[in-house]
């Protein structure tokens, strides 16, 4: 059964401050990891991840992934209260397209 | 992206009732999902709708409690019937494409069984 293991699972920073997320997994062939932001219901898409190594950015945003050691990160810089959100890790195995999901990090940014 | 709509966004239903969840994609998609986050839970996957045929159901998932409905490329329904207050719960559908592994989510209907 594929395995999605996201720390810390909350953490609170006041704005501006630059936050490190985790997410290790272990998924039977391994096609892609996923990050989400969910704010209210719906998660909306940030990156999608392939290859190791290759970092994905955007604005403050950034991730990258480790296929040896199977685990992503996703950093975000000079956080404003706006990066409050749940961020959702999750990666797709075999050969079907279902994505599974970890439990998430809950990101608090003060002002 | 395709344009996600769910219907209804949310709703407050009494138990042992059922309710059917909408929802529409502005484009033909390949793939479309449906997922439960329950309070304070991530989300977990009920079922990938197939066009034209049956649905195909996560352990611990039955047609009987949740029927899903696809007749065509842009359109699924999920039902979720004689509903409890464990039902209570974030519903979303998602699309994605056999060309790319992103998924895109709906809004999500919140439900609340009383």
């Amino acid at each position: 059964e594929d395995k999605v293991v996201q720390s810390p699972l909350s953490l609170v920073v006041h704005e501006g401050d630059t936050v490190t997320l985790n997410c290790s997994y272990e998924v039977t062939n391994f096609r892609s990891l996923l990050w989400y932001k969910q704010e209210k219901k719906a998660p909306t898409f940030l990156f999608m991840l392939t290859s190791s190594g290759i970092e994905k950015k955007s604005g403050r945003l950034s991730s990258i992934l480790d296929k040896k050691e199977l685990f992503s990160i996703l950093n975000i810089t000079a956080t404003q209260t706006g990066d409050s959100a749940i961020y959702l890790c999750a990666v797709l195995g075999s050969n079907d397209y279902k994505l599974s999901f970890g439990a998430g990090t809950t990101v608090t940014v003060r002002a | 992206s395709a344009v996600i709509s769910q219907k209804p966004s949310r709703d407050i239903c009494q138990r042992g009732t059922s309710l059917t969840i909408q929802c529409q994609v502005d484009s033909q998609v390949t793939m479309m999902f449906w997922y439960r986050q329950q309070p304070g839970q991530s989300l977990t996957l009920i079922a990938t709708a197939n066009q034209g045929s049956e649905a195909t159901y996560e352990s611990g998932f039955v047609i009987d409690k949740f029927p899903i409905s696809r007749p065509n490329l842009t359109f699924s329904t999920l039902t979720v019937s004689n509903m409890s207050p464990e039902d209570s719960s974030i519903y979303l559908c998602s699309v994605g494409g056999t060309s790319t592994d992103t998924q895109y989510f709906g809004p999500g209907t919140r439900l609340t069984v009383l």
